[in-house]
């Protein structure tokens, strides 16, 4: 079965730094999406990046950027210029292709200092 | 353009009781899936419903189901309540099956079983 590991319960970070989350996963599979998602108070999951297996390039979305290392089987996220509102649960999830369903890890709370 | 939105919010309920869920999808999009997200873990998927049948499911036993309706907005049903039932329920939804762009996902129905 697929499983999804994030090893840091708790991370923090002073505003305008740069933190990175890890995430690791176990697949037999090689076509496969990956995602890290934020989770804010409001509870609401929200997609944050999505990366293709078969591309080797890694997605960028503004200052949310992903190692993907497929080899490794690792997906970490980068968030420069770390601001207020990136407090937050971040899951890391997978995703086969055309499979129904997103395998979650147990998350990173994320909290930055002002 | 409306997001997915869950009701009620918040519910409790008693041991060995019935509940359901609601969720209406996002406008466009014909597939809603279900996920369980206990304290401090994240989400597990329990079923995903398209054009009004089970397309999928988790390993989540039969007193979970569910329905989805012509306007694709779908129930959750859980019977026979148990304690480890407590948990925040989130509805997702996509604009295919087998989607891969990320889901959009409702702000959850957080569910107190006592």
């Amino acid at each position: 079965a697929q499983t999804v590991t994030q090893s840091q319960p708790e991370m923090s970070v002073q505003e305008a730094e740069t933190v990175t989350l890890s995430c690791t996963y176990d697949t037999s599979e090689s076509d496969y999406y990956l995602f890290w998602y934020k989770q804010p108070p409001s509870r609401q999951m929200i997609l944050v990046i999505r990366q293709e297996a078969y591309k080797q390039q890694n997605a960028t979305e503004n200052r949310f950027s992903v190692n993907f290392q497929k080899a490794a089987k690792s997906f970490s996220l980068k968030i420069s210029d770390s601001q207020l509102g990136d407090a937050a649960m971040y899951f890391c999830a997978y995703k086969e292709t055309g499979a129904n369903n997103l395998f979650f890890g147990t998350g990173t709370r994320l909290t930055v200092i002002p | 353009e409306t997001g997915v939105t869950q009701s009620p919010t918040h519910l409790i309920k008693t041991r060995g009781q019935q509940v359901t869920l609601r969720c209406s999808s996002q406008s466009g999009h014909n597939t809603v899936s279900w996920y369980q997200q206990a304290l401090g873990q994240g989400p597990q998927f329990i079923f995903q419903y398209y054009r009004e049948e089970e397309n999928g499911r988790g390993n989540f036993p039969p007193r979970f189901s569910g329905l989805q309706f012509p306007n694709y907005s779908s129930e959750l049903n859980v019977n026979a309540l148990e304690l480890d039932d407590s948990a925040l329920y989130l509805c997702a939804s996509s604009p295919h099956v087998g989607e891969s762009y990320g889901y959009t996902f409702g702000s959850g129905t957080r569910l107190t079983v006592v």
